[in-house]
């Protein structure tokens, strides 16, 4: 069973470009949640997708945008870069919606915005 | 809102003692589930224990263990027999039934040979 991979790695941008990050989900898991981790600072929920379809966002702008694909693989967007994006990405992916259904995290992406 | 506090931002603990990490959390729901996470310097965020708010038995894990007062919102975490593959930073979680995880801030936990 493959976990939940994560592509880039690390990645470095200039402010004002745009960003794409990939997420491979667990295999059988239909839900996909994206995680901002500032430095020094817990993960904080951007949104997440069920069945292709957006369900639930946190309290970031327009310019964080998201997809799921068929295959429940999944990426993050980001337009118009701002110095304060800097952070450790997270995606987690999990069985369904359900809170008693467990999280599986990838590695993450670390984005560097100069 | 829902909010998770973590008050140790460091601690410290000697190999094969026990050490306590704290977490509270504030909501005005009555079915929930709470978390502990472990995140090494790898990054990989893993899942130590859960809790979930309706059973009153406290969950347990090995060496770990959570004392989960739900009247007090507290959910504090007992690593038993520390082990030196136990540093990492501990993240306390909160999730509603059908919502997103809120993280506290994180305890970093450093064990001394």
């Amino acid at each position: 069973e493959t976990g939940v991979t994560q592509s880039p790695t690390h990645l470095i941008k200039t402010r004002g470009q745009q960003v794409t990050l990939r997420c491979s989900s667990q295999s059988g898991h239909n839900t996909v949640s994206w995680y901002q981790q500032a430095l020094g600072q817990g993960p904080q929920f951007i949104f997440q997708y069920y069945r292709e379809e957006e369900n639930g966002r946190g309290n970031f702008p327009p310019r964080f945008s998201g997809l799921q694909f068929p295959n429940y693989s999944s990426e993050l967007n980001v337009n118009a870069l701002e110095l304060d994006d800097s952070a450790l990405y997270l995606c987690a992916s999990s069985l369904g919606l359900a809170g008693g259904y467990e999280q599986y995290f990838g590695p993450g992406t670390r984005l560097t915005v100069t | 809102a829902q909010t998770v506090t973590q008050s140790q931002p460091e601690m410290s603990v000697q190999e094969a003692e026990t050490v306590t990490l704290s977490c509270t959390y504030d909501t005005s729901e009555s079915d929930y589930y709470l978390f502990w996470y472990k995140q090494p310097p790898s990054r990989q965020m893993i899942l130590v224990i859960r809790q979930e708010a309706y059973k009153q038995q406290n969950a347990t894990e090995n060496r770990f263990s959570v004392n989960f007062q739900k009247a007090a919102k507290s959910f504090s975490l007992k690593i038993s027999d520390s082990q030196l593959g136990d540093a990492a930073m501990y993240f306390c979680a909160y999730r509603s039934v059908n919502d997103k995880i809120i993280f506290g801030k994180g305890t970093r936990l450093h064990i001394l040979p």
